[in-house]
């Protein structure tokens, strides 16, 4: 089936860098989507991109979306501890109910 | 609002015994979905539904029974339990029908199958 791949598989860095987090995927899709998952927890959603996006932003969250290379990328600015978490992206394919979820980025950010 | 519930939390059971894992959300989402969760596998969709009385198969869906009587709640049912069905289960709601939303997951229950 297909899927969102993130790439890298782990991230460590210290607070206060930036993270970036990307996602490849194989077909067309309606839209992407970034969850965060804490230990032991329920995901959470971020943020939605849809196809005719190029950029969005939230808060201290930058996605991009590239549909001619079918990729995303995540970014984190100025990262604090309380960002360490699991990274997953979500494609939702056009004429599709379903998500499809990628492996994940598992980031940790130390003080 | 209460949001998308799971119970139980944590579960085991013995290979072949069944059981039923509970999902609830008060959103008046029409779209529900159960996923399972494994380490270095992300999340499989296992059954989902587009409103009440309709089901339909995910990625993984040999040995688990759904329904949606209602809108709020979607069970989802282990007929024979295998240690294959190890896992974390989580169940999540939207209100798009068309994939066009994100999703709000529930707590999650884990389940060890012995």
């Amino acid at each position: 089936s297909q899927q969102g791949e993130e790439d890298p598989q782990a991230l460590s860095i210290q607070e206060g860098e930036n993270a970036t987090m990307n996602c490849s995927y194989k077909t067309s899709i309606n839209n992407l989507q970034w969850y965060r998952q804490n230990s032991g927890r329920g995901l959470v959603h971020l943020i939605l991109i849809r196809s005719n996006e190029r950029e969005k932003h939230s808060g201290r969250l930058r996605v991009t979306l590239d549909t001619s290379k079918k990729s995303s990328s995540l970014l984190i600015t100025a990262s604090r501890a309380a960002d360490t978490a699991s990274y997953f992206c979500a494609t939702a394919r056009s004429g599709y109910s379903t998500l499809t979820f990628g492996k994940g980025t598992m980031l940790l950010v130390s003080p | 609002n209460a949001g998308v519930t799971q119970t139980p939390k944590f579960q085991v059971l013995k290979t072949g015994q069944s059981m039923t894992l509970q999902c609830a959300q008060d959103m008046n989402h029409e779209y529900m979905s159960w996923y399972r969760q494994d380490p270095g596998m992300g999340l499989r969709l296992i059954h989902y539904s587009v409103g009440a009385g309709i089901t339909d198969q995910g990625e993984v869906p040999n040995g688990y029974n759904v329904s949606r009587s209602t809108t709020e709640d979607f069970p989802l049912r282990l007929l024979s339990a295998a240690p294959s069905q190890t896992s974390v289960y989580f169940c999540a709601s939207r209100r798009s029908t068309s994939g066009g939303g994100l999703e709000y997951f529930g707590p999650g229950t884990r389940l060890l199958v012995l």
